[in-house]
């Protein structure tokens, strides 16, 4: 059973322009969360997705930031208008439906983003 | 918001054993893991406690005590391949599948 895929795994973009990050959940898994770690910081929660439906977006900025889990293909984690502070490791983890909650999450190996 | 905390560096050597504390403060407490991270890896879960007491799961030990809003991993007969970052995290009742991560306390461990 393959695990929890992200890609791309490194990613470059230039201040202005959109980034997109997929996450492919771990085989019937239909929980789907996003975190950021800046730098000498700690994971961060942005949103907590099931299929077709966002369930908790609270950690995720307001602007430029937007996430999606669609009936059918991978979590789309989406950066318009990139800028500096934006560039980090962004994880994504999935959890089976007999454990919802979060108490079960499988991470993924993270995508790097570095804006320049 | 909550306020977990962590040492942010541990060193050792093979063969002994490190303990990495945990303290935090939150409201509507529900669990609390541990997570260990490679670098430029996935988080891989080592351990959840939401009873206080003592996990045992092989080499790794776990320990909780709700009344002090405090937590730590014990690491026995450390290898090289101990050498990572260990996240302690906390979930809550009132949000559930959100994991609030403290900074994650780098371990090296020496030859």
């Amino acid at each position: 059973n393959a695990g929890v895929m992200q890609n791309p795994r490194h990613l470059v973009r230039r201040r202005g322009q959109e980034a997109r990050l997929r996450c492919s959940p771990m085989k019937g898994h239909s929980h789907v969360y996003w975190y950021r770690q800046l730098p000498e910081e700690g994971l961060k929660f942005m949103v907590y997705l099931q299929k077709e439906n966002i369930i908790d977006e609270s950690g995720m900025p307001k602007e430029r930031f937007s996430a999606e889990f669609p009936k059918e293909g991978p979590s789309i984690l989406r950066i318009q208008q990139v800028v500096r502070g934006d560039s980090a490791a962004y994880f994504c983890a999935s959890s089976p439906p007999t454990a919802p909650g979060g108490y079960e999450q499988y991470f993924g190996p993270g995508t790097r983003l570095t804006v320049t | 918001g909550q306020n977990i905390d962590q040492p942010t560096e541990m060193t050792a050597t093979e063969g002994a054993i490190v303990q990495i504390n945990c303290t935090y403060q939150t409201s509507g407490f529900n669990g609390l893991f541990w997570y260990q991270q490679h670098a430029g890896e996935a988080p891989t879960f080592l351990s959840y406690n939401v009873l206080d007491g003592l996990e045992e799961k092989g080499r790794f030990s776990s320990f909780l005590s709700r009344s002090k809003g405090y937590s730590y991993l014990l690491l026995k007969e450390l290898q090289m391949k101990d050498s990572a970052s260990y996240l302690c995290a906390v979930i809550r009742g009132s949000t559930l599948g959100r994991l609030y991560f403290g900074r994650g306390t780098q371990l090296t461990v020496w030859p």
